[in-house]
């Protein structure tokens, strides 16, 4: 079976930085791209951006440009995002979720979600 | 960025009944290979995100069949032949043309 799964929950002050790992089994890992997204409180999904599946090409949504990196390490089949200056609208779920890489077929598999909580 | 607009934003629907949820984004989606790179996502309770349309109308492995998109351009609509219990949830249309923006949500309840 195809899965992803992902690190667990974070508990965060402002101002610090987290790193959120997403585990793939089941599928070529390097036959896809990488995507983060996460769901705020009252709010809609948000893409954050993705990683293709070798380092270079990688495209952040502009908002957080500066503060977000995306990595992967193809030896292991996991995903790393790192979000650095946390602030408190940073609460939210975090999900990794993957597209293939040259025939897109939509978001096709997503992980079960990782809840960042910044609170001082 | 391309600013994507759902409508209705919540809906309530009685089971057996068919239902109807429109986007539409403020640049073409439709590129040249013919393709229009808008999708659509359920999101249940407690669930992560489900993939139910790609590429404008092509319903993913496992999705229902009552499920169904259709559209081109800038104008695009999901639809339910017949509600189920379980299509309850919010769902998002999402446009990949460029980097990801995604529809506001609509809300489907049951009445």
């Amino acid at each position: 079976q195809v899965h992803l799964v992902q690190s667990g929950a974070e508990v965060k002050k402002p101002g610090a930085s987290v790193k959120v790992s997403c585990k793939a089994s089941g599928f070529t890992f390097t036959d896809f791209s990488i995507h983060w997204l996460r769901l705020a409180p009252g709010q809609g999904l948000e893409w954050l951006g993705r990683i293709p599946p070798y380092t270079g090409g990688t495209k952040y949504a502009e908002k957080f440009e500066g503060r977000i990196t995306m990595t992967r390490d193809t030896s292991i089949s996991t995903a790393y995002m790192e979000l650095t200056s946390l602030r408190s609208d940073d609460t939210a779920v975090y999900y990794c979720a993957r597209t293939n890489f040259r025939d897109y077929r939509g978001i096709d598999l997503w992980g079960q979600g990782t809840l960042l909580t910044v609170s001082s | 960025d391309i600013v994507m607009t759902q409508s209705p934003l919540s809906l309530s629907v009685t089971p057996g009944e068919p239902a109807s949820i429109s986007c539409r984004s403020s640049q073409s989606l439709l590129q040249t290979n013919e393709y229009n790179y808008l999708d659509w996502y359920l999101q249940k309770p407690g669930q992560s995100p489900q993939l139910l349309i790609y590429l404008g109308s092509h319903r993913a492995s496992g999705v229902p069949d009552r499920f169904s998109g259709s559209g081109s351009g800038t104008d695009f609509t999901l639809k339910i032949s017949r509600v189920e219990a379980e299509d309850v949830g919010v769902y998002y249309c999402m446009q990949a043309q460029q980097t990801r923006t995604f529809g506001q949500g609509t809300k489907v309840e049951i009445k």
